[in-house]
């Protein structure tokens, strides 16, 4: 199956950094998603990107399909981003996601 | 607003008890659904396919006899956790993916918080 690395497994940062994460996959995808998931567990769709580049106001993410790589940026960190960032990828939209180890990102005030 | 529905959020109960989750698609048809479970400070691991009208398909190592799903309707699938023990207590979390849903993204319930005493 698909294998799904992110890197770094846990990152701090100081209120009003700017992080990136990575996520790196093995075979040819046409679903990516990241997700945050807060403390309740909820996972938060961020961005649904198999490919090119997204924004949505302090995030934005970029996946290169050919290279098998997304990047997550997370500009002006606050503390409320602070939880567990997945990339997930599948085939399909229809079909099942295989997620990454997640990146614990922690934002000091 | 939320188009995947999933109920309850949180369980609490004695070991041997049956537990029965529902996860449904408010805004659309869900040919398939997926069940995946997530033990405290891991990812989340797939437990097993719903297919709406047939059996579903369980990943390897996943009790098909511990954990019954019927996917009865294009939108409802359930999991029941049967006889459950302490080692089953984890979070469980559903997604959807439409009839014919190709080139969108799945879409997750709010998870199960299940704790067997």
């Amino acid at each position: 199956g698909i294998q799904v690395e992110q890197s770094p497994p846990d990152l701090i940062l100081q209120e009003g950094a700017n992080s990136t994460l990575r996520c790196n996959f093995s075979d040819s995808v046409n679903n990516l998603q990241w997700f945050h998931q807060n403390p309740w567990g909820q996972l938060i769709n961020l961005f649904y990107i198999p490919s090119g580049t997204k924004q949505n106001g302090r995030l934005s993410a970029t996946t290169v399909a050919t290279e098998r790589y997304s990047l997550l940026y997370i500009s002006s960190s606050q503390t409320t981003d602070s939880g567990v960032y997945f990339c997930a990828v599948g085939e399909g939209g229809g079909s099942r996601l295989t997620f990454g180890e997640g990146t614990q990102l922690t934002v000091n005030p | 607003g939320a188009v995947v529905s999933q109920h309850p959020s949180r369980v609490i109960c004695k070991s041997g008890t049956s537990v029965k989750i529902e996860c449904r698609s408010l805004d659309f048809q869900a040919t398939t659904m997926f069940w995946y479970r997530q033990f405290p400070k891991q990812s989340l691991m797939l437990m097993a396919t719903s297919n709406e009208g047939s059996k579903a398909t369980y990943e390897q190592g996943v009790e098909k006899d511990k954990f019954l799903i019927n996917h009865a309707s294009l939108t409802l699938s359930t999991l029941t956790v049967t006889s459950a023990h302490p080692e089953d207590s984890s979070f469980y979390i559903c997604s959807a993916g439409g009839r014919g849903y190709s080139n969108q993204p799945q879409h997750f319930g709010d998870g199960t918080r299940l704790s067997i005493l």
